[in-house]
């Protein structure tokens, strides 16, 4: 079975420009989250989606903003693109959501801001 | 507030040897999740090991075992006959059941080198 699957691998943005990040959950998988992992430090929580509901938001400012899908994939987008945007994004599913439920990473994509 | 707390940025273990990595968490609420992720170099984060709040038995899967003790708030990861490629940055994190956000806690990792 296909594990989570991010795109694009790598992108290069500049100062200004905004990102679309995308992710498609293991089959099955109706929870969606979202991770920002800045190099050296744990992920930090974006976003988590529930059957296409906003179920969660982390400590970002509004120009991160995300939406599920009836498939259950989902979107990450980041407007007037940072310095300090650079990072891994990290896109988790997960059966449903629950504490004892695993979350399941896709590799991820690496942004960087010029 | 929920916080995860990993002491050890770096460990070194000769290969074949058991290696413990620490974790001590804090939250207030009695329902919780322990998660272990290993990552290595090329980024992606693999799921280890699950530790339940209510569980009573530690947990353990291959090579992995989970050191709970609930009344430290500790849940140590032991990895047993270290393999080289064991060598990545491991994660301890946690969630909570109340408010069903699905946010993960992540601790700051810890690097961990398997010597030949």
């Amino acid at each position: 079975d296909a594990g989570v699957t991010q795109s694009p691998t790598h992108l290069i943005k500049t100062r200004g420009q905004h990102v679309t990040l995308r992710c498609s959950p293991i089959s099955g998988h109706k929870s969606v989250s979202w991770y920002q992992q800045v190099l050296g430090q744990g992920p930090q929580f974006i976003f988590q989606y529930y059957e296409k509901e906003e179920r969660g938001r982390g400590n970002f400012p509004d120009r991160f903003s995300a939406r599920q899908f009836p498939n259950y994939s989902s979107e990450l987008n980041v407007n007037a693109l940072l310095l300090g945007d650079s990072a891994l994004y990290l896109c988790a599913s997960s059966l449903v959501s629950g504490p004892w439920n695993p979350q399941h990473f896709g590799d991820g994509t690496r942004l960087s801001i010029l | 507030a929920q916080k995860i707390t990993q002491t050890q940025p770096g460990m070194f273990v000769q290969e074949k040897e058991a290696v413990t990595l620490d974790c001590t968490y804090d939250t207030s609420d009695p329902s919780y999740g322990l998660f272990w992720y290993k990552q290595p170099s090329s980024g992606e984060m693999i799921f280890l090991i699950y530790q339940g709040s209510y569980d009573q038995q530690n947990a353990t899967e291959g090579r992995y075992s989970l050191n709970f003790q609930k009344a430290r708030k500790s849940a140590n990861l032991v990895i047993s006959a270290s393999q080289l490629g064991d060598s990545a940055m491991y994660f301890c994190a946690m969630r909570e059941w109340p408010g069903n956000t699905g946010k993960l806690i992540f601790g700051q990792g810890t690097t961990l080198q398997v010597k030949p």
